[in-house]
């Protein structure tokens, strides 16, 4: 299947500090990523979706401002953590959307994520 | 109604039973349905998709139901590695959005 890279895998930062995330698809070109968040033991929540070359779309509850996504190419999608706090402590997953000839459809590929803490 | 719904579980099963589970949508219009199997502190990875004429693949058998829009997730001959939260996803209407359940956690008893 298709391959999507994270990086940093782990992060931890003091409060107040901004955390740049990156998401790269390494074998095929997405324009659109999408941006979860998933709190210890809780469910994987939609954030954004990032399309290339244009704006985000948030989800409702999601400040835009806060969480800024960039998504300047074809491979790679950017979300900053701006100003962070011990709330904004989660797993951040980013996945493209690819055509997967097993499948026979689109299907979405996950990144490995990153751990991020806040202290 | 919640756009996708799963039983969160935990479904506690021995090893070597079959179990299932149940995932229902709220869009008739939904187009693709996939399982995603989701380990602590890992990504969701693809399972499996599920088609309308059903989808097997080894141990696990995919269905889904249009009419009354749920799809299911079966499990024979459990193995203690299968333990883990079972994720079902649907397509949106409006883009390619997907839309996750909660998931389903399930552990494999010895």
């Amino acid at each position: 299947g298709a391959v999507v890279s994270q990086h940093p895998s782990w992060v931890i930062c003091k409060s107040g500090t901004s955390v740049k995330i990156e998401c790269r698809s390494l074998d095929f070109q997405a324009t659109t990523m999408f941006w979860y968040r998933q709190f210890p033991k809780q469910s994987l929540m939609l954030m954004a979706t990032s399309n290339e070359g244009s704006k985000a779309t948030y989800e409702q509850g999601v400040e835009k401002d806060k969480f800024l996504i960039n998504h300047a190419s074809l491979t790679l999608s950017t979300l900053t953590v701006t100003s962070a706090h011990p709330e904004d402590s989660s797993f951040y997953i980013c996945s493209a959307s690819a055509l997967s000839l097993r499948e026979g459809t689109d299907t979405q590929y996950f990144g490995p994520g990153t751990r991020l803490t806040v202290l | 109604r919640k756009e996708v719904e799963q039983d969160p579980g935990p479904f506690n099963v021995p090893e070597g039973a079959t179990v299932a589970f149940n995932c229902t949508y709220s869009n008739s219009a939904s187009q693709s349905f996939f399982w995603y199997r989701q380990d602590c502190r890992k990504e969701p990875k693809l399972l499996m998709s599920v088609y309308s004429s059903g989808n097997e693949d080894g141990r696990f058998t995919a269905q889904l139901n249009r009419a009354s829009q749920y799809i299911s997730l079966l499990i024979r001959d459990s193995k203690l590695s299968d333990s883990a939260t079972y994720l079902c996803a649907v397509n949106g209407y409006k883009d390619d959005k997907i839309i996750f359940g909660k998931g389903t956690r399930l552990h494999i008893l010895p």
